[in-house]
C-alpha cells in the first residue's frame, strides 16, 4: 500500500524562477489538499480538490500560485516568480471523508528554498 | 476570522513526567482532530473527537472535547522519548479545518 507521494522532496531555486510540485494521493481518495507549513507553525490551507474540481482556494493565496488536478488523480502546485517568502514546506494530503470530517493522510512534503 | 488557539507553544519535560496541550476555538466546532508531527516529518493523524464532552484514550494519551465543543486537550502520561514531536489540533468549523499552531514536546536531557 503506497501512501501519499510528493516530489521533489527538496527544491532550491533563485528568486523569480517558477517551480512545480507534484502530489500523488492514495489511489482511492477523491479529496486532495495542499498546505504550506513554515517553521514553528501549523499547516496553512492553500487549496482543495474533490476529484478534478478545485472547490476551495485560500483568500491568502497569491495569484502566483496555481494548482491543478486534471484527471482527478495526481495534482500539481505551481509557484510562478518565486519570492523568498515562499520558502516553506509544501504538504499534500488526501482523504476519503468530507472536509474536516475524517483523517487526512499527508505526504512527506516538498521543501522549497528560494535564494 | 475563525481561530484555534493552542497553548503552550513549547513544553519541556523530564522523561516520565506528564504533558498537556490545550486548544480553544473562537467558534463551536463540529469535531476536532489531533495530529503528531515528529521532527523532520509530516503530520500523522492520532484521533478525531465528535461528541460534546467526549473522552478517548490511546494507551498513555487521553483526549478530551469540551462540553461546548469549543475546546479540547491532549494529555500524555509518563512521557517517553518516542513522544517527542509537535502536537497539533485541527478543528472543523463549517467544513473548514482550522489548525492550531502546535505544542512542541521536548524531553530534557
Amino acid at each position: 500500500d503506497t501512501g501519499v507521494s510528493q516530489n521533489p522532496r527538496h527544491k532550491i531555486t533563485k528568486r523569480g524562477q517558477n517551480v512545480t510540485f507534484r502530489c500523488d494521493p492514495i489511489s482511492e481518495h477523491n479529496r486532495l489538499y495542499w498546505y504550506r507549513q513554515t517553521l514553528g507553525q501549523g499547516p496553512e490551507f492553500l487549496t482543495y480538490f474533490q476529484n478534478e474540481a478545485q472547490l476551495e482556494k485560500s483568500r491568502l493565496l497569491s495569484d502566483r500560485f496555481s494548482a491543478e488536478r486534471p484527471k482527478g488523480s495526481f495534482s500539481t502546485l505551481e509557484i510562478q516568480r518565486t519570492e523568498q517568502g515562499d520558502s516553506a514546506m509544501y504538504l499534500c494530503a488526501s482523504s476519503l471523508a468530507p472536509v474536516g470530517a475524517g483523517e487526512l493522510f499527508f505526504g512527506e512534503g516538498s521543501r522549497l528554498t528560494v535564494l | 476570522g475563525q481561530q484555534v488557539m493552542q497553548i503552550p507553544q513549547y513544553q519541556h519535560v523530564q522523561e516520565g513526567e506528564d504533558f498537556t496541550t490545550y486548544c480553544n476555538s473562537s467558534t463551536t466546532l463540529s469535531n476536532i482532530q489531533w495530529y503528531k508531527q515528529r521532527p523532520g516529518g509530516h503530520p500523522v493523524f492520532l484521533i478525531q473527537l465528535v461528541k460534546s464532552g467526549e473522552v478517548k484514550k490511546q494507551k498513555r494519551l487521553t483526549f478530551q472535547f469540551g462540553e461546548a465543543k469549543k475546546n479540547s486537550s491532549l494529555h500524555i502520561t509518563a512521557t517517553q522519548t518516542t513522544d517527542v514531536g509537535t502536537y497539533f489540533c485541527a478543528g472543523n468549523s463549517n467544513y473548514q479545518l482550522i489548525w492550531g499552531a502546535g505544542t512542541k514536546l521536548i524531553i530534557k536531557p
